[in-house]
């Protein structure tokens, strides 16, 4: 069974980097058929798509995160991670890893979500 | 791109069918079969319920079904239960390997 973990602080400060590892376990980074991605949802709202990549390290990012959004894959370890320049309150959410279809782009499998504070 | 536009709540009694919106441009929902549907409960991940507007991954009852037409893509729960009371969004791919998700639908079992 297909499982994905994020890690990363908890707390970041105002203007500075959000750092997150997604590990996966289970099953194989290194998949022609599926996307791996991050989603977000901030407290009590919707869901937001962050971003996607491939195990090729190839990266699709969201139009309005892109000038400080940096996706990468490291498949020795089958992580992938993304950093988060300049956050702000804003930023504070639940982030998800997931598995995402090659294809529609849905998420068939999650990680448990962690959730990042931006706060000083 | 800008979300996907779903009724922020949804209700039907136990029994009954009840079905949630999901609207789009012609960029995405539109423009692609590739609608997904996500039901998230309480502080749990969200689950792939549909895919590919219509399809179901294994073992999601047939109850829930899904469709669309021009810009508008739509979930129907029927037979409502009482453990279907939660959140339901919406999600499409929107070209250029981008995907674009609703601001969500609370569904609540009367």
């Amino acid at each position: 069974q297909l499982q994905l973990q994020e890690s990363g602080p908890g707390l970041v400060k105002p203007s500075e980097t959000l750092s997150l590892t997604c590990t996966v376990s289970g099953g194989s980074i290194i998949t022609k058929s599926y996307y791996w991605g991050w989603i977000r949802q901030p407290p009590g709202k919707g869901l937001e798509w962050i971003g996607t990549m491939f195990y090729t390290g190839v990266s699709y990012y969201s139009p309005s995160l892109k000038s400080r959004l940096t996706m990468s894959v490291d498949t020795s370890k089958s992580q992938f991670s993304l950093k988060l320049t300049s956050v702000t309150a804003a930023d504070t959410a639940v982030y998800y890893c997931t598995r995402l279809g090659y294809n529609d782009g849905s998420g068939d499998y999650w990680g448990q979500g962690t959730l990042v504070t931006v706060s000083s | 791109q800008s979300a996907l536009t779903q009724p922020p709540s949804a209700s039907g009694s136990p029994g009954q069918s009840v079905t949630i919106s999901c609207t789009g441009t012609s960029s995405d929902v539109g423009g692609y079969n590739y609608v997904s549907w996500y039901q998230q409960h309480p502080g749990k991940a969200p689950k792939l319920i549909i895919y590919e507007v219509s399809k179901r991954p294994s073992g999601v009852p047939d109850r829930f079904s899904g469709s669309k037409s021009g810009n508008t893509a739509s979930l129907t729960v029927s037979g409502l239960q009482a453990e279907d009371e939660t959140d339901f969004y919406c999600s499409s791919y929107a070209g250029n390997n981008n995907v674009v998700f609703g601001g969500g639908t609370k569904l609540t079992v009367l």
